[in-house]
């Protein structure tokens, strides 16, 4: 069966400092990848998404960066982080080859920055 | 454009009675519609999805949606509710868009279920 790993779950960064949260996905192969913001528990943006190694796609201009250096590995980057920046990032991952494929959502990276 | 929208904030029902989750949605040509819940700081769990075929999907958890297409409407349902139900629901739609297939999600309803 498929899983996918979010990490770390909670994280707590000063204003200006860098970020890396990362996602493995296992049980598949050439997954379409994505990372989404929740702000205030509500609505989902989506940020970033991959169909490939090395193949990202930016949804919204921001602070924040993403790669996908293995085929199930997608991270999601900041060289310096703003206020604005705190929020519950989730990534998540569907099939490639299906058009009406669902979402598979990790348990979501809590940051807050001071 | 896309988009999906989901009118109500909240829901607030008793435990038993039936439940209704509002969904409306914008997509160009034949939409695929999804129904995920979110529990407290945890991912999204998907639900259900229309894709073609028979209007009434049935999903995980007891939970059904009608898909009406004349209305544009995904609304979700469930014929008698439970204090376990109380969670953060979203619908979403998928259609293709320039650059490829992407999910577009509600704001998101939020249903209260008292005992």
């Amino acid at each position: 069966s498929q899983t996918i790993h979010q990490w770390p779950a909670t994280l707590v960064q000063p204003v200006g400092s860098p970020l890396s949260l990362e996602c493995t996905v296992e049980g598949t192969s050439n997954p379409n990848l994505y990372w989404y913001r929740q702000a205030a528990g509500r609505g989902l943006q989506l940020l970033f998404y991959s169909v490939g190694i090395g193949q990202i796609s930016s949804e919204v201009p921001q602070n924040l960066s993403a790669s996908r250096p293995q085929d199930r590995q997608f991270i999601l980057s900041s060289k310096k982080l703003l206020l604005s920046d705190s929020g519950f990032y989730l990534c998540a991952w569907n099939r490639a080859e299906i058009r009406a494929g669902e979402l598979f959502f990790g348990e979501g990276s809590r940051l807050t920055v001071l | 454009a896309q988009s999906v929208a989901q009118p109500e904030d909240q829901v607030n029902v008793a435990e038993g009675n039936p439940l209704t989750v509002k969904c409306t949605y914008s997509v160009s040509g034949n939409p695929y519609l999804f129904w995920y819940v979110q529990y407290p700081n945890r991912g999204l769990q998907f639900l259900l999805k229309y894709i073609t075929g028979d209007n009434l999907v049935k999903g995980s958890y007891g939970f059904e949606a009608e898909f009406n297409k004349s209305q544009t409407s995904f609304h979700l349902k469930k014929p008698s509710a439970l204090v376990s139900d109380s969670a953060l629901y979203f619908c979403a739609v998928r259609g293709l868009v320039t650059g490829g297939f992407k999910t577009i999600f509600g704001a998101g309803t939020r249903l209260f279920v008292k005992a």
